[in-house]
């Protein structure tokens, strides 16, 4: 299936740093999805954004909505070990309903 | 309450075999997700059920089966599968209507040998 841009695809960073990683789509959506995944378990939700240039936290993430509708930011503030997994982008195009569009994913890794 | 369970948690068949895998939430949500998820790559969709009717299929080979008996309860049944489908099948739900955001079961590990 389609994927979208996802980057960086991998992170080595010390605890306490900050990280940022981006998507970006050839098309125009209307929900991105943010999720973090641990080795052999499902996706769970970090942040859902439903509205161009919304800006939305969760504890020591952010995540924002960009203005022209293709494309989304996580930041995650003061990272602590157990930040390590792989975050996964997830657009919804308007005109496909219930088909989200994966980022490849970024692999983040902290180190003390 | 955000869970979706899954069972079994792990499953080798071989393949002609024939298995079943299921997948439950209790949060009232009115779509549900099968997704096919390899190693280090993102989830692949592989149907779509909303209000209990199958609404995406997308393209996926007959051997696999969706049945939806009721909007809490989704199966995936399996037959004379090969060894490349081997891979984490995770099931989702959302509520429906405008609200998007999917929540992820923990997935079924399936080995086909």
């Amino acid at each position: 299936g389609q994927q979208l841009n996802q980057s960086p695809q991998s992170m080595f960073i010390q605890e306490g740093e900050d990280v940022s990683m981006n998507c970006t789509s050839s098309s125009i959506f209307n929900t991105w999805l943010w999720y973090k995944q641990d080795p052999g378990e499902g996706p769970v939700l970090l942040i859902a954004l439903y509205k161009a240039g919304e800006l939305t936290s969760n504890g020591r993430l952010t995540a924002q909505f960009g203005i022209t509708r293709k494309d989304s930011f996580l930041n995650i503030s003061a990272s602590i070990p157990s930040d390590v997994g792989i975050y996964f982008c997830a657009g919804q195009s308007t005109d496909s309903w219930g088909k989200f569009q994966f980022g490849a994913g970024t692999q983040v890794v902290v180190t003390p | 309450d955000t869970e979706v369970t899954q069972t079994p948690k792990h499953l080798v068949m071989g393949m002609t075999n024939k298995k079943s895998l299921k997948c439950e939430q209790h949060m009232g949500h009115r779509a549900m997700y099968w997704y096919k998820q390899k190693a280090k790559k993102p989830p692949e969709l592989m149907f779509v059920y909303s209000y209990e009717k199958l609404s995406i299929n997308e393209s996926v080979p007959s051997r696999f089966s969706p049945e939806c008996p009721n909007s809490s309860l989704l199966n995936l049944h399996l037959h004379a599968l090969q060894p490349e489908d081997s891979a984490l099948y995770l099931c989702a739900s959302s509520q429906g209507g405008q609200l998007y955001e999917q929540y992820f079961g923990p997935g079924t590990r399936l080995t086909v040998t």
